[in-house]
C-alpha cells in the first residue's frame, strides 16, 4: 500500500463545476503540499499546509491531521486548470509523493 | 526572479553513454534535490543534498551520481549503469530554516536510444 494514496486518478469536469480532489496519507507528518504539474512537466507549488485550511483565489485546500486526510478544492473550474495535482506530505527530511490526479477540464 | 534552471528541457543519448543534468538555483536554498518520474508513478528521489561537498542515496541512486562543489548547483549524472534511463528528471530545493518550502523546476526529459 502506497503510504499517500490521491483520489480520484482521473477527474473530467464541465467549466464551472465545483472540483475536490482527495489525500490521504498512512505515515507521521509534518507537513503536506498540493503540487501541480502542466503539461510540460514543471511543478508549481500550489499550498504548504500543517493543520486547518487554505485559500488562494480560486483553491482551497484542507487538511485533517487527526484523520490523515487533506483535500484539494478548485470552484468554479476553468479550462486552464486542467493539470496533473499531486500531494506529498513532508516526513522527517523528505517528500512522499502521490501518483497525482489528473484533471481536464472542458469549455 | 528567484528560481531553479534546469537544463537542457529534453535530452537525447544513446545507450551506454553517460549524460549530465543541470539543475541551478539562485534562492540562496540549502538543500537540493533529484527526483524521476516515470508515468502512473509519484516522483522517488534519487539523491540530495543539505550542504556543499555533502550528499546523500535517495531511494533509487543506482546508476546515478552527483556532485555539489557549489551551494547554486547539483547535477546529475546518469550513468551507462542505469538499467532504464528514460525517464522526466526534476530538480528541487529549499531552505533548512523553513518548514518544507520546496521550489521545483521545469524538468529534463531523458529519452535513450
Amino acid at each position: 500500500k502506497n503510504e499517500v494514496e490521491q483520489s480520484p486518478q482521473n477527474l473530467t469536469a464541465q467549466e464551472g463545476e465545483f472540483i475536490t480532489i482527495n489525500c490521504s496519507y498512512s505515515v507521521g507528518i509534518s507537513a503536506l503540499h498540493w503540487l501541480q504539474q502542466h503539461p510540460g512537466g514543471g511543478i508549481v507549488s500550489l499550498f504548504m499546509l500543517s493543520s486547518g485550511k487554505k485559500k488562494h483565489g480560486r483553491l482551497i485546500a484542507t487538511i485533517n491531521i487527526q484523520e490523515k486526510h487533506s483535500s484539494l478544492h478548485i470552484t468554479a473550474s476553468h479550462p486552464r486548470d486542467s493539470a496533473v495535482y499531486i500531494c506529498a506530505v513532508f516526513d522527517t527530511d523528505k517528500l512522499i509523493f502521490g501518483t497525482g490526479t489528473r484533471l481536464q477540464v472542458f469549455p | 526572479d528567484g528560481g531553479i534552471t534546469q537544463s537542457p528541457k529534453y535530452l537525447f543519448r544513446k545507450e551506454g553513454q553517460n549524460v549530465t543534468l543541470s539543475c541551478e538555483q539562485n534562492l540562496n536554498h540549502d538543500a537540493m534535490y533529484w527526483y524521476r518520474q516515470d508515468p502512473g508513478q509519484g516522483l522517488r528521489l534519487i539523491y540530495y543534498s543539505q550542504i556543499v561537498n555533502d550528499f546523500q542515496k535517495g531511494d533509487i541512486a543506482e546508476g546515478y551520481s552527483v556532485s555539489r562543489e557549489k551551494k547554486e548547483s547539483f547535477p546529475l549524472t546518469v550513468t551507462s549503469a542505469q538499467k532504464n534511463p528514460t525517464a522526466f528528471y526534476l530538480c528541487a530545493s529549499r531552505s533548512l530554516s523553513s518548514l518544507g518550502g520546496y521550489t521545483f523546476g521545469s524538468g529534463t526529459r531523458l529519452t535513450v536510444v
